[in-house]
């Protein structure tokens, strides 16, 4: 079975600053998706970036970007220009390419912007 | 498009009682997923429908729970005879196809 780790349930970031979130995941397939979702307090969660398995180029949405690691089974979120709006918990996903479309996520990091 | 809307947004009730919490996906959206997530704790799934399919189910739904999206647009979780380990957020997602899962503000159930 598929296992999703955030091994950070928190960390703070000075605003304007770049900080890096952690995620390793453990799986037997091949090609998979990741994920990272935004949940702002008592707001939904909002997708933030998403890596295909198959694609050797990290994603970058914006301040957002992604260092896929394949062979480590690694995953982090790099956001640059930390701003207010970007405190948030985090999650960290995981969804196989076929058969199940479940996606399996971590504990989740919650992220404070310090002014 | 008013994006995934999930009512109630809060409910308290007594063990023992049932529950019934409604999500209204965007309205192309063709799958729906249902998680739950307890404190400090990532969403775990549920169940996912694929128009009025209901395709995919977790372990984590037992008998007491049941879940239909008739009409293949909105779609009801019922539980059962509530229990206090029942008490957590209730999240609705849904997408078009493999496309961008859009999740809703979330039901919070709180058993007593």
């Amino acid at each position: 079975a598929q296992t999703v780790t955030q091994s950070q349930p928190e960390m703070s970031v000075q605003e304007a600053e770049t900080v890096t979130l952690s995620c390793t995941y453990d799986t037997s397939e091949s090609d998979y998706y990741l994920f990272w979702y935004k949940q702002p307090p008592s707001r939904q969660m909002i997708l933030v970036i998403r890596q295909e398995a198959y694609k050797q180029q990290n994603a970058t949405e914006n301040r957002f970007s992604v260092n896929f690691q394949k062979a480590a089974k690694s995953f982090s979120l790099k956001i640059s220009d930390s701003q207010l709006g970007d405190a948030a918990m985090y999650f960290c996903a995981y969804r196989s390419a076929e058969g199940t479309y479940k996606y399996i996520f971590g504990t989740g990091t919650r992220l404070k912007v310090l002014a | 498009d008013t994006g995934v809307s999930q009512n109630p947004r809060h409910k308290i009730t007594k063990r023992g009682q049932n529950v019934t919490f409604r999500c209204d996906p965007i309205s192309e959206h063709n799958r729906l997923y249902w998680y739950r997530q307890t404190l400090g704790q990532g969403p775990e799934f549920l169940t996912y429908f694929q128009n009025e399919a209901q395709l995919e189910k977790s372990r984590l739904l037992s008998d007491r729970f049941s879940a239909e999206r008739p009409k293949g647009s909105f779609s009801t979780l019922e539980i059962q005879r509530t229990e206090q380990g029942d008490s957590a957020m209730y999240l609705c997602a849904s997408s078009w196809g493999q496309g961008a899962r859009y999740f809703g503000p979330g039901t919070r159930l709180t058993v007593l």
